[in-house]
């Protein structure tokens, strides 16, 4: 089975800290993907990676940055965290061949103060 | 460009009722169609999904699918519901080859007992 892992369930940061989630894939995925979740929004895409040192906006990039130096490894960077980015966020991976469906992480809810 | 459309944030069912979960999508081509669950304080996992090699599409735990081209509608449904059928469900698509994915926001199912 494809395990994606994030590395922490729950976070408390500040406001105006510099905050990094990241996220690992086990299945050599080419593409990983983060999405913020809240409540009546349903996922909302941040950004997206199809290779290593790739990346794309998705509908949501204000305020955050990604990293993806290796094929297994995408991080999200919150530049200067707000209490509007407290949130659930979701890291996902697929394959690249059309229809395959994406692979979550347990998410990581992070609380902003 | 994609779009879902998930009708009713929340339903009730009772345990061994029928459960009907809509959902509608909008595709400039062909789509690639999912159901994703989601229990709490989890991530997504896959219930099934459509491909384009059969219209009915079966899933885990009883989960079934049609696909309706005319109708644009790809709703869920489960003949007798479970109290471990309490969860998130979301809807999903993408075009074909493109692996952004577009979510709908999802229905919470309760089942009462």
């Amino acid at each position: 089975d494809v395990k994606v892992t994030q590395s922490s369930r729950y976070l408390v940061k500040r406001t105006g800290e510099k905050v990094f989630l990241e996220c690992v894939q086990d299945m050599d995925h080419e593409n990983m993907f983060w999405y913020r979740q809240d409540p009546g929004l349903g996922l909302r895409l941040i950004y997206f990676s199809y290779d290593v040192k790739m990346k794309e906006k998705g509908d949501i990039p204000e305020g955050y940055s990604v990293s993806r130096e290796k094929k297994e490894r995408f991080s999200l960077i919150l530049e200067s965290a707000s209490t509007n980015q407290t949130s659930m966020y979701l890291c996902a991976s697929s394959l690249t061949i059309g229809g395959q469906p994406q692979h979550f992480g347990d998410g990581t809810r992070l609380s902003i103060l | 460009a994609q779009s879902v459309t998930q009708l009713g944030s929340h339903v009730s069912v009772s345990e061994g009722a029928l459960v009907l979960l809509r959902c509608n999508y909008s595709s400039s081509v062909p789509p690639y169609l999912f159901w994703y669950v989601q229990y709490p304080n989890q991530g997504l996992q896959l219930l099934l999904k459509y491909t384009s090699a059969a219209t009915l599409v079966k899933g885990i735990n009883g989960f079934e699918a049609e696909f309706k081209k005319s109708e644009t509608s790809f709703h869920l449904t489960k003949p007798s519901a479970h109290m471990s059928d309490a969860a998130e469900y979301f809807c999903a698509v993408t075009e074909g080859g493109y692996q952004k994915v577009t979510f709908g926001t999802g229905t919470k199912l309760q089942v009462i007992p």
